[in-house]
This record gives C-alpha cells, sequence and structure tokens, in this order.
C-alpha cells in the first residue's frame, strides 16, 4: 500500500517553456502532498504543501508563480514550473499522507528535469 | 540553523560491522521522527519511524532523545545492500530532512 508515482519521470525542455509534474497517490486519498526539489547530493528541500481544495503553502523563498501547485483531487497534485531556466534543472520529488493523523509521508519516484 | 542537521559522511564499512549515526533537530516542537533510505537517483523510501521509547526492526534500530533533540540508527552486522544514503525527518506538520548520511559497506 501507500503507492505514490509521478509523471513524467524525466523531463528535457527549453529555457522559457513550462513543465507540468504530476503526482498522484495511487491506492489511497491524500489530502496533503509536499513537494520537494533535490539538488545533486543536496539535501531534500521542502518546496510547497500541497493541500486538496486550498490554496497550497509556500517555504520562504519559492517563488508562487513560479512554481504553480494545483492539488484539484484528493489523489492528485501537480506542479507547473513555469518559464523554466537552466537553474531550475533539478529531482523534484512529491510525497503524500496516507490518511488523516498520519506522519509517514511515501514519496513518488521523482521527476528529473534538466532545462537547456 | 538547519531544521535538520546529519553528518553527511560518507561512512565506509566493512560487512558485518555495526554503524550508528544521529541527526539533530533543531524545532522542539518537533512530533514526527522518521529515518528513510535513498539509494543514487532514486526517491527516498521509508525505512522506520522513530518513538519515543525507541523501536526496533530486524537489524535496525532507531531512538529518539528529546532532551538533547537528536535521534539516532543503528545497523547490525551490515550487509553490501546497506550501502545508500540514509536521511532523517522531523516535524511537526512538516518533515524537513536532513543532507542524509552516506552508508557504503565494503566487502
Amino acid at each position: 500500500g501507500a503507492v505514490v508515482s509521478q509523471h513524467p519521470s524525466r523531463v528535457i525542455c527549453k529555457s522559457g517553456t513550462s513543465v507540468k509534474i504530476e503526482c498522484r497517490s495511487l491506492d489511497f486519498q491524500a489530502t496533503t502532498m509536499f513537494w520537494y526539489r533535490q539538488f545533486p547530493k543536496k539535501s531534500l528541500m521542502l518546496m510547497a504543501t500541497s493541500n486538496e481544495g486550498s490554496k497550497a503553502t509556500y517555504e520562504q523563498g519559492v517563488e508562487k508563480d513560479k512554481f504553480l501547485i494545483n492539488h484539484a483531487s484528493l489523489t492528485l497534485s501537480t506542479l507547473t514550473v513555469t518559464s523554466a531556466h537552466p537553474e531550475d534543472s533539478s529531482f523534484y520529488i512529491c510525497s503524500a499522507l496516507p490518511a488523516a493523523g498520519a506522519y509517514e509521508q511515501y514519496f513518488g519516484p521523482g521527476t528529473r528535469l534538466t532545462v537547456t | 540553523r538547519k531544521e535538520v542537521e546529519q553528518d553527511p559522511g560518507p561512512f565506509n564499512v566493512p560487512e558485518g560491522a555495526t554503524v550508528a549515526f544521529n541527526c539533530t533537530y533543531s524545532n522542539s516542537a518537533s512530533q514526527s521522527f522518521f529515518w528513510y533510505r535513498q539509494d543514487c537517483r532514486k526517491e527516498p523510501k521509508l525505512l522506520m519511524s522513530v518513538y519515543s521509547s525507541g523501536n526496533e526492526d530486524g537489524r535496525f534500530t532507531a531512538q529518539l532523545n528529546r532532551a538533547s533533540q537528536y535521534i539516532s540508527l543503528l545497523i547490525r552486522d551490515s550487509k553490501l545492500s546497506d550501502s545508500a544514503t540514509y536521511l532523517c525527518g522531523a516535524g511537526a506538520n512538516n518533515l524537513f530532512f536532513g543532507t542524509g548520511t552516506r552508508l557504503t559497506v565494503i566487502p
């Protein structure tokens, strides 16, 4: 149980374009999902908390107009990187809480974004 | 100050050795503590939760020290397959992670 998928697993795009990443909880409903970014050999950095049916909560230093988050259903959250730049190239990972009151997060397999 | 701090290592240990990692957290209101394992270029996978009373799962033992605000992970009888990066997570509503500790088990 507690399976989380992400799509795409890998994407290469040109500077200035936008990229949408999907995060799905496959066998449970997730009212809360999280989006992280991880640069090579660095720690996971929490970008934002995505709550179903409400606006995402962004961490300090994360531009909400650049990283658009939509949590339209209990099983799907999307992250759109708008006007991507090479410095946005990173490993983007989502995670989900499997139940209200649960604390364990289960991670998706990640999306490796390369902006050329 | 970082929310969660870990010694990045690397720890290189022979097969069969016992190895311990520590992790400190800054937010005294943290309620949830976990150890995750992350293999190269993969997502983190939950290894175990950390409870106040300590908990053990096979060769792995996790401890929490609230007074000193640190959690630990002990791996006994290391296997080659234990080679990975171990991330600790701590938080209240959100989890914050350390940089991870790289472990390599050598034949």
